[in-house]
């Protein structure tokens, strides 16, 4: 089947510390990957996305490579900032007769200063 | 200009009645989905519709019926409001031909007493 596995929260760091949220897959075929964050009190925005083996998707600082080989899409971060707290979910979307979005149990994210 | 818009963005409500939940999008997207977040931010998907047809149907029980009217709306209701009901309600979009990400709306909190 298809699944998505992430590392259990919560994260907690202090400001300007490295970040990596681990995420890997299961999947029938070639899914694309995102990454999509929650902030207190809001609905989920995408992060970043990668659609093909080695593409690395990146925005507000945060990268994350699709490793075909090791079926994963983590996701990292050089210098975390206050305002990055939040819930990291990793996802899959995967075409098998129809669109199926597939969600990691997410990962809470505590940055302090 | 809001791609997904989800009404109510917050209901309470008593054990026993029966509510909806409505979601639109302006996207021209072809799959919309419902999911549930629990408390412990647990995404699960509960319903997916492409073109206005059921293709998902995870485990919910059958007090909750999704109805497409169109394939820009995606209402849920919820019959006999029970207190595992309660939970904050994501809709969202997404286009079956792309590669892109899916949208979502803002959430409904729903609050059963």
């Amino acid at each position: 089947g298809n699944s998505v596995t992430q590392m259990e929260g919560p994260v907690t760091l202090s400001e300007e510390a490295f970040l990596t949220i681990n995420c890997t897959y299961t999947a029938t075929g070639y899914p694309s990957l995102f990454w999509y964050v929650q902030y207190p009190g809001e609905g989920l925005q995408l992060l970043l996305k990668a659609t093909k083996a080695d593409d690395k998707g990146s925005n507000k600082g945060f990268e994350a490579t699709y490793r075909k080989e090791t079926t994963s899409f983590h996701l990292e971060k050089g210098s975390v900032q206050v305002s990055d707290s939040a819930v990291y979910f990793c996802a899959l979307k995967i075409y098998t007769g129809f669109q199926k979005l597939v969600f990691g149990t997410g990962t809470r994210l505590l940055v302090s200063p | 200009d809001t791609a997904v818009s989800q009404t109510p963005k917050y209901l309470v409500t008593q054990m026993g009645n029966d509510k909806s939940i409505k979601c639109e999008q302006n996207l021209g997207h072809d799959t919309m989905y419902w999911y549930k977040q629990d408390s412990k931010k647990f995404l699960k998907i509960m319903f997916s519709y492409n073109n206005k047809e059921l293709i998902i149907n995870e485990t919910v029980p059958n007090r909750f019926s999704p109805k497409s009217p169109d394939k820009a709306h995606l209402n849920l209701h919820i019959n006999s409001l029970e207190l595992g009901d309660s939970a904050v309600y994501f809709c969202a979009s997404c286009d079956t031909a792309s590669n892109t990400e899916a949208f979502f709306g803002q959430g409904t909190r729903l609050t059963v007493v």
